[in-house]
Order: C-alpha cells, then structure tokens, then sequence
C-alpha cells in the first residue's frame, strides 16, 4: 500500500522568497515520486519525476525536490518564487510493486504568490 | 497539437440525464484513465485502460461506464445523473503500466449538474 501526505493545504509566499512545498509518502517498496502543478482551469503538469536515480531532482521551471529515504520526503522547493507560480502543487507516488500500477494523489497545496 | 483533448470541455445538464465525455489522445500511449476531481481539488482515480482493457475499476457508481473503442480513445458515459456527479474529470495517459511513467492530463470537463 502506498499514500502521499502534503502538510499544508495552503502556502503563501512574498514574490522572490524561497519557496518549499512538503511532500510525506509512504510505500512498502522503493517508490517513484511525482510534482505535478494544475494552473487554474488547466490539467495537471508534470514538474519533475524521482524514478531512483539522483535524489536531488531538477524540474521545470526553476523547481526542484529531494527525495529523502530516511525521512521518506520529497519537498519540492523553489529558491526565489514568482507570480507566475502561483498554482496547485500535488505530490503523488506510484511504485512497480507488481500488476498494474496506479498513482496515488496527495490532496494538494495551493500556492499564493503575494507581490 | 494538444496531446491530450477532451471534449466537451463545459458540461452543465440536469438531474437524471444522461451524458458522454469523450478523450483522446494523440500520443501513442498505451494507458488511459479518468479522474473525478471534486470543490476541494481531491483527485479520485476511476477507471483505468490498457490497450482497450479495463485494468483499474474503482469503487464507482455502475452509472458511469468507460468504454475504449481503440487505445488512443476513452469515453465516459454517465447514466442516471445527481448532483453529486458534480466535478471536474480528467483524462489522462501513460506510456506504459510502469510506475516511472509519468501521467499526461487532457484539459478536464467541468460537469455541473442542476
């Protein structure tokens, strides 16, 4: 079994602070971690992916996570936050632990950007 | 050239009808599914396809049937609507059934049932 717990439903940041979105996730094997971003009245966008290799993860946008096994983490962090993040962020895992795999969804954190 | 297009993308009907929303996409992925996602943003996966086999069936309503007529295609179809069916639904694909792969979402249909 495997679930995602995002701390914070919403974050607020001045624009040009750092911006850090947490991420738990528990999985009874080695876990692959998705940022996805939903931008008002849009799907879902993949930001970055942890599938294993490095643990700090590089997405788009100026965005990037660590993925922390002993503290079984994924926060998503941003250095200097922008109007245009303004957003929101979910976190989601999935694993190959056999089968057809589905991704679980954490509940999601908003994102405001204050100028 | 949207890789993921779902239409309609506004959806407003009244209680007890009947409607499809139909997806596609042009990605040549091989797993499709369908998401509810509710007021408070909570995604709900549904109902997932693989190579036109149904392989996720969560606890859902029998009014709502997925139906994929080829691998590049899958429809929703909502019998018997209520106003709970309110939501926004997503599409979406992958390249494969592997964890890695990463999911591609279509634009969403917002249903509004009156």
């Amino acid at each position: 079994a495997q679930s995602v717990t995002q701390l914070g439903s919403h974050v607020s940041v001045s624009e040009g602070a750092l911006v850090l979105l947490r991420c738990n996730y528990s999985s009874s094997v080695p876990p692959y971690l998705f940022w996805y971003v939903q931008y008002p009245n849009q799907g879902l966008q993949l930001l970055l992916k942890y599938t294993s290799a490095a643990t700090l993860v590089k997405g788009i946008n100026g965005f990037e996570a660590e993925f922390k096994k002993s503290e079984t983490s994924f926060h998503l962090t941003k250095p200097s936050a922008h109007m245009s993040d303004a957003a929101e962020y979910f976190c989601a895992v999935s694993d190959d632990s056999g089968g057809y795999q589905k991704v679980t969804f954490g509940t999601g954190t908003k994102l405001q950007v204050i100028p | 050239d949207t890789a993921v297009s779902q239409t309609p993308k506004y959806l407003v009907t009244q209680m007890g009808n009947d409607k499809s929303i139909k997806c596609e996409q042009n990605l040549g992925h091989d797993t499709m599914y369908w998401y509810k996602q509710d007021s408070k943003k909570f995604l709900k996966i549904m109902f997932s396809y693989n190579n036109k086999e149904l392989i996720i069936n969560e606890t859902v309503p029998n009014r709502f049937s997925p139906k994929s007529p080829d691998k590049a295609h899958l429809n929703l179809h909502i019998n018997s609507l209520e106003l709970g069916d309110s939501a926004v639904y997503f599409c979406a694909s992958k390249r494969g059934t592997s964890g890695r792969d990463e999911q591609f979402f279509g634009p969403g249909t917002r249903l509004t049932v009156l």
